[in-house]
């Protein structure tokens, strides 16, 4: 079955750094693919997505690039600031009627002055 | 515009106890609703989702159950809760035909 891995975390940086947070997946089709972030104590919002090989997403100085030939969506910001801590999920879409969604871990990003 | 529901926002219950979690989504009409769980320190898990009233997939056998009484209105049910249960639920909402879910506050369930 389809199934999304993200690296482990937390990952601590300092504002201003750059980041990267790794997502590799596993799946049969052509799956559109999603980050979501859960700032503390709240639900999740999407933060970007892509749904075929080579776009790219992006929001609030994040990007992500859909590769197909690595199975990856790595998500990048140039300049972490500390309101960016949160746990980000990455997450695939299988092609069903129901739009169903399938979450990698999360990764929890803590970002210090 | 389009907002979703969920209460209570915390719940503490003791074990073999009876669990109802009620979402609702304002502002559309025949969405997809999902129940999602996020244990502690694990990623999100599926676990029921509904195209139409009375229309449930289960994704994961437990001793949970869902139900769509009404078209906008998405519960999650247990008979007798498992220490196991505990952990963030979260329900979403999609419109028909699109990819992306809208998620709500969540649930934190504590069962003792």
């Amino acid at each position: 079955g389809d199934s999304v891995t993200q690296m482990e975390g937390p990952v601590t940086l300092s504002e201003e750094a750059f980041l990267t947070i790794n997502c590799t997946y596993t799946a049969t089709g052509y799956p559109s693919l999603f980050w979501y972030v859960q700032y503390p104590g709240e639900g999740l919002q999407l933060l970007l997505k892509a749904t075929k090989a080579d776009d790219k997403g992006s929001n609030k100085g994040f990007e992500a690039t859909y590769r197909k030939e690595t199975t990856s969506f790595h998500l990048e910001k140039g300049s972490v600031q500390v309101s960016d801590s949160a746990v980000y999920f990455c997450a695939l879409r299988d092609t069903g009627t129901a739009s169903k969604l399938t979450f990698g871990t999360g990764t929890r990003l803590q970002v210090t002055l | 515009s389009q907002t979703i529901h969920q209460w209570p926002a915390t719940l503490v219950q003791p074990v073999g106890s009876p669990l109802s979690l009620e979402c609702t989504v304002e502002g559309t009409s025949n969405p997809n609703l999902y129940w999602y769980r996020q244990a502690a320190g694990r990623g999100l898990q599926l676990l029921f989702y509904s195209v139409g009233i009375g229309q449930i997939s289960s994704e994961v056998p437990q001793n949970l159950s869902a139900s769509r009484p009404q078209d906008r209105q998405f519960i999650l049910s247990s008979k007798k809760l498992l220490l196991s249960d505990s952990g963030f639920y979260l329900c979403a909402w999609s419109p028909q035909g699109e990819e992306t879910q809208y998620f709500g506050p969540g649930t934190r369930l504590l069962v003792l």
